[in-house]
C-alpha cells in the first residue's frame, strides 16, 4: 500500500536555528514527490518536485532532497515568515492521483 | 493567470441541508480532485475525475456528491446525509508536474 508518513508533526525553532523536516514513503514505483507549503486558512502552495534518489532543489532558506525512502526538507537560518505547515506527496507510476502526509507545523520563533 | 478558484470562501449549513462548493480551473488539467482537511488529519480524498463526465469516489465519498459536465468545472455537493461536513474543503487539478490548489472553503454548520 502505498504510504507517505511525515515528521515530526510539529517543530517550534528560534529565528536563526536550522532544522530539517521528513517525509518517508512507500510507493510501488515512485513517479514524483512533492513539497507543499500550506498557511491557515489557505490552500497548499508547491514547492519543489523531486524525480529521483539523490536530486536537490532549492528555494531561499529550503533545500529538498531525495533517497529511495525518504526526503527532507532542510530549512536554513528559518525567519518567522517560514512558519507554516509542510505537507508531503508522493505520486506512484500507476495513475494521478497522489498521497498526502499529515504535515509538519512548523513554529519559527523570534 | 492560470490558476483554480473556489467559491465561496466561508459557507454556512443549516442541519438538513444541501450546499454546493465551486471550483472552476482555466489550466486546462484534465484531473480534479475534492480533499477534506480537518485539524491533525490531513488530506482526505473525497471525488476525482481524470475525464469530463467520468468520476470516482476517494477515501471519504459518503454523503458527497460531485459532477464533471465541463473541463473546467467540478462543483461539490455536501448533502444532508453527511453527519460531520464541518471542515475545510480543498479543489486541486493536476498534469504531469502536479497539482495546483484553490484556496479553499471553509464550511461550517450552524
Amino acid at each position: 500500500e502505498d504510504q507517505v508518513t511525515q515528521s515530526p508533526e510539529a517543530l517550534r525553532l528560534q529565528e536563526g536555528e536550522s532544522s530539517s523536516l521528513n517525509c518517508s514513503y512507500t510507493v510501488s514505483g515512485l513517479r514524483g514527490l512533492f513539497w507543499y507549503r500550506q498557511d491557515p486558512g489557505k490552500g497548499p502552495e508547491f514547492l519543489f518536485t523531486l524525480y529521483s534518489a539523490g536530486e536537490e532543489k532549492e528555494k531561499e532558506r529550503l533545500k529538498a532532497t531525495l533517497t529511495k525512502k525518504e526526503s527532507f526538507l532542510h530549512i536554513t537560518a528559518p525567519k518567522p515568515e517560514d512558519s507554516a505547515t509542510y505537507l508531503c506527496a508522493v505520486r506512484a507510476n500507476t495513475g494521478n492521483q497522489f498521497y498526502f502526509g499529515t504535515g509538519t507545523s512548523l513554529t519559527v520563533i523570534p | 493567470d492560470g490558476g483554480i478558484t473556489q467559491s465561496p470562501k466561508y459557507l454556512f449549513r443549516k442541519e438538513g441541508q444541501n450546499v454546493t462548493l465551486s471550483c472552476e480551473q482555466n489550466l486546462n488539467h484534465d484531473a480534479m480532485y475534492w480533499y477534506r482537511q480537518d485539524p491533525g488529519q490531513g488530506l482526505r480524498l473525497i471525488y476525482y475525475s481524470q475525464i469530463v463526465n467520468d468520476f470516482q469516489k476517494g477515501d471519504i465519498a459518503e454523503g458527497y456528491s460531485v459532477s464533471r459536465e465541463k473541463k473546467e468545472s467540478f462543483p461539490l455537493t455536501v448533502t444532508s446525509a453527511q453527519k460531520n461536513p464541518t471542515a475545510f474543503y480543498l479543489c486541486a487539478s493536476s498534469d504531469y508536474y502536479g497539482y495546483t490548489f484553490g484556496s479553499g472553503t471553509r464550511l461550517t454548520v450552524v
